[in-house]
């Protein structure tokens, strides 16, 4: 198993443009989760989804953050229009059984200018 | 509401030695997960171990183990023999079924181990 995969591993961009952060969580797994990690606020959970469906957004700092989880396989974060002080590392995470944790991402470094 | 604590924000340890990372959390919910995550200067989250509410031992896994102590609500994490390799950030998160699993994470323990 390839384990969780996100695309890009690193971003830069100009404040204002949009950003498209893309997730392929473990085939399997049921519930996706994104995480913003930043040196101030530590991990923060964004958003997650339980069998494709929007569980819990409270998380999601304001209405320039949306995500989409259309299949199973796949799920987007986009930050539009993006701002310097969403700079940060964000993680996707996958999990089939509490259990067993969560399996994360390698993370997309973010760096909006 | 769920809250993790871990209030050592770095701690040093000789090659070889044993080293307790602290964690303590509350929650009003019977059933909860606890976990600890290691994060090296790559990047990536590394899950380590798991103890779940109702497990009457504690859980080990190789050269980590989950010192759980019910009543003071604390999972500390026991690094024995320690490696260069263990250098890195660790996170004690917690997750219950009434939240949904979603993962409450402490602000991690930077751990440095000495040659």
């Amino acid at each position: 198993d390839a384990g969780v995969i996100q695309s890009p591993r690193h971003e830069v961009t100009e404040m204002g443009q949009e950003v498209t952060l893309r997730c392929k969580p473990i085939s399997g797994h049921n519930s996706l989760f994104w995480y913003r990690q930043t040196m101030m606020r530590g991990l923060e959970l964004l958003i997650y989804f339980n069998n494709n469906v929007p569980i819990d957004d409270s998380g999601m700092p304001e209405d320039r953050f949306s995500a989409k989880m259309p299949n199973a396989s796949f799920s987007t974060l986009k930050i539009q229009p993006s701002e310097p002080r969403d700079s940060a590392v964000y993680f996707c995470a996958s999990s089939q059984n509490r259990v067993y944790g969560y399996t994360f991402g390698s993370g997309t470094r973010l760096t909006v200018v | 509401a769920q809250k993790i604590t871990q209030t050592q924000p770095g701690m040093f340890v000789q090659e070889k030695e044993a080293v307790t990372l602290d964690c303590t959390y509350d929650t009003s919910d019977p059933s909860y997960g606890l976990f600890w995550y290691k994060q090296p200067s790559s990047g990536e989250m590394i899950f380590l171990i798991y103890q779940g509410s109702y497990d009457q031992q504690n859980a080990t896994e190789g050269r980590y183990s989950l010192n759980f102590q019910k009543a003071r609500k604390s999972a500390n994490l026991v690094i024995s023999a320690s490696q260069l390799g263990d250098s890195a950030m660790y996170f004690c998160a917690m997750s219950t079924p009434n939240t949904g699993n979603q993962f409450y994470f402490g602000t991690g323990t930077s751990l440095t181990v000495i040659p």
